[in-house]
Formats: structure tokens, sequence, C-alpha cells
């Protein structure tokens, strides 16, 4: 079983205030996914990050793949009240295997306050 | 901006009951993918579907459930025999050229067992 462990599962911070939100497993992905979810509807997707290191900037969101393709963060600068919500990892392709198959992490619930 | 729509958008059986939910995938894409969340819990994958044939299933997706494109615009998952433990929201998703492309969700079908 493919399992990416998402961290913390609770954020709740100020407004201005920076944050990082990690995703870690011991399964290679090939791709990384991140996605926004408000409650009762789907995930929405921000990004895809498909090559080791690779960082991508969405205005003040911040997203990193690891070197090794097992791992990701979302950094994200001046946290806003606009920024609250559910944010989701989801890799695909564990192993090298099952590239149509997402596995999600837990979830980081973000919480800012004005 | 294209996107995945589905319906209905909350169902309500009783345990036992066949229920149909259905999807309308983004008209350019050809791989097509159904999650499901059980209240509090991480998005779980159920099955990726690509020219009329499934690609992969989970252990979740059992004899009780089948998939369909009847036409060339819906993609159904059928619940042949709901269990209270079958309550939770259902996630279509779509991706446009290969397994390995992005997914997008559409907003989900809240189905409620009683």
């Amino acid at each position: 079983t493919q399992l990416l462990e998402q961290s913390p599962q609770f954020l709740s911070i100020q407004e201005g205030e920076n944050l990082t939100v990690y995703c870690n497993s011991s399964s290679v992905f090939s791709s990384l996914q991140w996605y926004r979810q408000e409650p009762g509807e789907g995930p929405v997707l921000l990004v895809t990050v498909v090559t080791g290191g690779e960082v991508k900037k969405l205005k003040r969101l911040t997203f990193q793949f690891g070197d090794a393709r097992k791992d990701s963060s979302l950094h994200i600068t001046a946290a806003q009240p606009g920024d609250t919500g559910l944010y989701l990892c989801a890799g695909a392709g564990a192993g090298g295997t099952s590239y149509g198959k997402l596995t999600f992490g837990q979830g980081t619930i973000l919480t800012v306050h004005p | 901006e294209p996107e995945v729509t589905q319906t209905p958008s909350h169902q309500v059986t009783q345990m036992g009951q066949e229920v149909i939910l259905r999807c309308v995938p983004i008209s350019n894409h050809l791989y097509f993918y159904w999650y499901r969340q059980i209240l509090g819990q991480k998005v779980e994958f159920l099955v990726s579907f690509y020219n009329n044939e499934i690609s992969e299933k989970s252990e979740i997706f059992d004899d009780q459930f089948s998939v369909e494109r009847p036409d060339g615009s819906n993609f159904t998952l059928k619940i042949r025999s709901t269990k209270l433990e079958d309550s939770a929201m259902y996630f279509c998703a779509s991706s446009e050229t290969s397994l390995a492309d992005t997914q997008y969700f559409g907003p989900g079908t809240r189905l409620t067992v009683l």
C-alpha cells in the first residue's frame, strides 16, 4: 500500500505569516498534484509537478517536488484569509506503476485569521 | 473553462437499492476515474477507465460496482445493492491523453444510504 503522509493536519496562523505543508512517502511518484478542496465540493487543481527538484510558483504559493520524487512541499508567503481551506497532495504512478491512480494525503486544514 | 460535471449533487437511497451516479467528463478527455471520500477520511481511488475498459480498480471496487460509458459524453458509476458503508462523496475525474496526465475533478455526488 502506497502512503502519502501529509503534515501538519491542522494549521492556524495569522494573516501575513508564512507556512509550509509537507507531503512525504516511501514511494517514488511519477508526478504529484496539489489540490484545494472547499467543503462539499471536489478538489480543484492548483499545480502538477513532474520532474525531481522542480519548483513551481503560483503567486504567493511555491510548490517543490523532491529530487527523489518521494516528497513535496507547498509554501505560502504572507498568508491571507482567502487562503483558508483544505489543501491536498496526491501522487500518481507510485512505484512506477498505476499511473492513473492518485494516492491522496489526508489533507491540511489551513485557517488564516485576519 | 471546461469542467467535469456530476449529477445528482445529492442522492439519498435505502440500503439494498441500486444507484447510478452520472458524470460528464471534459469533452476532449479520454481517461476517466471515480474516487470516493467517506466523511472525515482521505480521498480514495476506485477505478480508472479508458477505451471502454477498466484500466485499474482498487480493492474497494468489488462486484457491487460497475462503470459504463453509455454514450459519447456520460460516464456512470453503478452500485448494485447499496450498503450503509457506501455513504460517501463520490468524485468523477478525467484526464486528457494518458493516465499520467493531470486529473480534473467534478464537484461530487453525496450519496447517503439509509
